[in-house]
Parts: structure tokens; C-alpha cells; sequence
């Protein structure tokens, strides 16, 4: 159980497009998504919280009109970096907590690796 | 301030070794929870365990085993055994206010080499 999926696995775009990636909990509900960025060699740095049906609460220094958050059903949020730049490109990745597990634990999708040429 | 400190940057045995990895934390608040997470080279965060500051007991999964200790703000864990499959890199993270609960504040986290 407490499955997350993530798309697309990875994704090559030109600076100055804009890509969408997907956050799902397969086999549970999430009113509370978070999304968090991972540098190479790096630890995770948390970017938003989404939040179902409401605004995404980001943390200080992350960009919100570059980082959008739509957490449109209990089940999907999205990511959508506009604009994107070569100091975007990272991996970037989603978790769900599970409510229902009664705990506090995150559980992650496999990522998104984001290369901005 | 709330902080998690993993000293280990990389850890390399032999297949067989046991290894610990150290998780030294610092927050204010009574209540907290503490996790470690296996981020294989596949990159998917796997969740290996969570701990509330009101249980100190120790923990002992097949060869995984888990330290927490309040007095030393540490939450160390321990491979026995290892195996070639345990590379991967090692988180431990923190959540409590007035981060929230929801706010996972992670460490460096531990590369751990396992070879054969």
C-alpha cells in the first residue's frame, strides 16, 4: 500500500518552455501533497506543501509565480515549472502523507528528473 | 533551530560488515518525530521507519535496528549484515514545531557503500 507515482520519470526541455509533473497516490487518499527538491549529491529541500482544494503554502525562497501548484482531487497535484532555466534542472520529488495510516510518514514518489537545455 | 546532522558523508564496508549510521538532531519542542528513509540509485525514497519522541525503545527490523536515545539527541541506525543491496543513500529526517508536523527537515544524508 501507499503507493505515490510520479510523471514523467524524467524530461529534457528548452529554456523558457514550461513543464507540468504529475504527483498521484495510487492507492490511498492525500489532502496534503509536498513537493521537494534534490540537488546532485544533495539532500531534499522541501519546496510547497499543496494542499487539496486550496492554495500551496511554499517555503521561503521558492519562487510561486515559477513554481506552480495545483492540487485539483485528493488523489493528483501538480508541478509546473514555467519559465524553466538550466538552474532548474534537478530532481524533483513529490510525497503524500497517508492519513489513514494514522502516522506522520511521508511516502515519496520515484522522482522527476528535470534537465533544462 | 531545528536541524538534523549526519556527520558520515560516506560509509564504505565489505558485504558481511556491520555498519552504523549516525543521526544527531536538534529541536526545542517535546514532541517530535523522527524517520529514516533509503534512497536506492533509482532515486525513489523508500521509508524505513519513524519514531516518536515518547517511545525510546529500541527497534529491530529483520537485519535493521534503530538507537534512539533523547539524552544524546541521537537516532542511530544500524545494518547487521550487510548485503551488496543496502548501497544506496541514507536519509534521517526530523518533523516538529514550529516547522509542523507536516515539515520533514532532512539531514545530509549517508552514502553507504556495500561491496561484494
Amino acid at each position: 500500500g501507499a503507493v505515490v507515482s510520479q510523471h514523467p520519470s524524467w524530461v529534457i526541455c528548452k529554456s523558457g518552455t514550461s513543464v507540468k509533473i504529475e504527483c498521484r497516490s495510487l492507492d490511498f487518499q492525500a489532502t496534503t501533497m509536498f513537493w521537494y527538491r534534490q540537488f546532485p549529491k544533495q539532500s531534499l529541500m522541501l519546496m510547497a506543501t499543496s494542499n487539496e482544494g486550496s492554495k500551496a503554502t511554499y517555503e521561503q525562497g521558492v519562487e510561486k509565480d515559477k513554481f506552480l501548484i495545483n492540487h485539483a482531487s485528493l488523489t493528483l497535484s501538480t508541478l509546473t515549472v514555467t519559465s524553466a532555466h538550466p538552474e532548474d534542472s534537478s530532481f524533483y520529488i513529490c510525497s503524500a502523507r497517508d492519513l489513514g495510516g494514522g502516522g506522520y510518514e511521508q511516502y515519496f514518489g520515484p522522482g522527476t528528473r528535470l534537465t533544462v537545455t | 533551530a531545528q536541524k538534523v546532522t549526519q556527520a558520515q558523508t560516506e560509509i564504505s564496508v565489505v558485504e558481511k560488515e556491520d555498519v552504523t549510521l549516525d543521526c544527531v538532531y536538534e529541536t526545542r519542542d517535546t514532541t517530535y518525530y523522527l524517520f529514516w528513509y533509503k534512497q536506492p540509485p533509482s532515486g525513489e525514497l523508500v521509508f524505513l521507519i519513524r519514531r516518536n519522541s515518547f517511545d525510546e525503545q529500541n527497534e529491530i527490523s529483520g537485519r535493521y535496528s534503530w538507537n534512539f536515545q533523547k539524552s544524546t539527541s541521537s537516532f542511530n541506525f544500524t545494518i547487521t549484515a550487510s548485503q551488496v543491496v543496502d548501497s544506496a543513500v541514507y536519509f534521517c529526517a526530523l518533523s516538529a514545531p514550529p516547522g509542523g508536523y507536516n515539515k520533514l527537515i532532512f539531514g545530509a544524508g549517508t552514502r553507504l557503500a556495500v561491496h561484494p
